[in-house]
C-alpha cells in the first residue's frame, strides 16, 4: 500500500519558538495533502487542505498565520507551527492522496508528530 | 453536510469471539465510506471502503463491512478478534469534502 512519512515523529520545543513538520508520500505522487490534528482521546480535526502548487485552504477557526503550510511538490508537504505556544501541543497527522476532487479515493495518513511546548 | 456516528465509545469482546463496531452516516448523494485503524501513538492506517457496487467489502487484517442503504450503516465486522486488534477505530465519510471522521470507538479484546 502508499506509504507516507513524517519526520520528526515526536518534537519538544521552547515556547515563542517555531517547529516545521515534514510530510512525504514514499511511493505515490500526492496532489493533495491534508494536515490533521488529533487532542487526547479525541478524533481527527481537519486543519488545512493543500493542492501541490496552490495555497492551503483552512478550515475555520485555523489561523493561516500561526500554521503555515506549503506544499512545494507532489511528494512533499510542510507544517511550520510558529511562535508555538503550549496550547499548541498536540498530535499532529498529515494524510496525502493522488487526485485534486478525489473523493473516493483513499487517504493516507502518516505515523503522526507528537508537539509538546515547553 | 455529511457526516457519519460511533454510538459506542468502547467495544469489549472475548479473545476468538466475532466483534462488530458500528457506524451510521449521514450524506445527501452517494456516500464513500472508510473505515481506519489507530494504534498507539500512531497514524490512522486504511482497513476497507465502501464506494459503490457490492454492500459487503473486504478489507485487510480480515475485517469486512456491510453497506446498508436503508439504515444508513457501515458496520465494520471480524468473524474472530485477535488481542492484536485492540485499537482504536474510526469510520469517516467523504462526498464534496476531505475526509470526516466520527468521534472513534476504542475496541478491547480479552485474552
Amino acid at each position: 500500500g502508499a506509504v507516507v512519512s513524517q519526520h520528526p515523529s515526536r518534537v519538544i520545543c521552547k515556547s515563542g519558538t517555531s517547529v516545521k513538520i515534514e510530510c512525504r508520500s514514499l511511493d505515490f505522487q500526492a496532489t493533495t495533502m491534508f494536515w490533521y490534528r488529533q487532542f487526547p482521546k479525541q478524533s481527527l480535526m481537519l486543519m488545512a487542505t493543500s493542492n501541490e502548487g496552490s495555497k492551503a485552504t483552512y478550515e475555520q477557526g485555523v489561523e493561516k498565520d500561526k500554521f503555515l503550510i506549503n506544499h512545494a511538490s507532489l511528494t512533499l508537504s510542510t507544517l511550520t507551527v510558529t511562535s508555538a505556544h503550549p496550547e499548541d501541543s498536540s498530535f499532529y497527522i498529515c494524510s496525502a492522496r493522488v487526485r485534486v476532487g478525489g473523493a473516493s479515493d483513499t487517504q493516507y495518513f502518516g505515523p503522526g508528530t507528537r508537539l509538546t511546548v515547553l | 453536510a455529511q457526516s457519519v456516528a460511533q454510538p459506542e465509545d468502547q467495544v469489549n469482546v472475548a479473545e476468538g469471539n466475532p466483534l462488530t463496531v458500528k457506524c451510521t452516516y449521514s450524506v445527501s448523494g452517494n456516500p464513500y465510506l472508510f473505515w481506519y485503524v489507530q494504534y498507539p501513538n500512531r497514524g490512522l492506517q486504511f482497513l476497507l471502503k465502501y464506494i459503490t457496487g457490492d454492500n459487503l467489502v473486504k478489507g485487510s487484517y480480515g475485517f469486512e463491512a456491510e453497506f446498508n442503504k436503508s439504515q444508513t450503516s457501515f458496520h465494520l465486522k471480524k468473524p474472530s478478534a485477535l488481542v492484536s486488534d485492540s485499537a482504536l477505530y474510526f469510520c469517516a465519510i467523504s462526498g464534496n469534502t476531505p475526509l470526516v471522521f466520527g468521534k472513534g470507538t476504542r475496541l478491547s479484546v480479552i485474552a
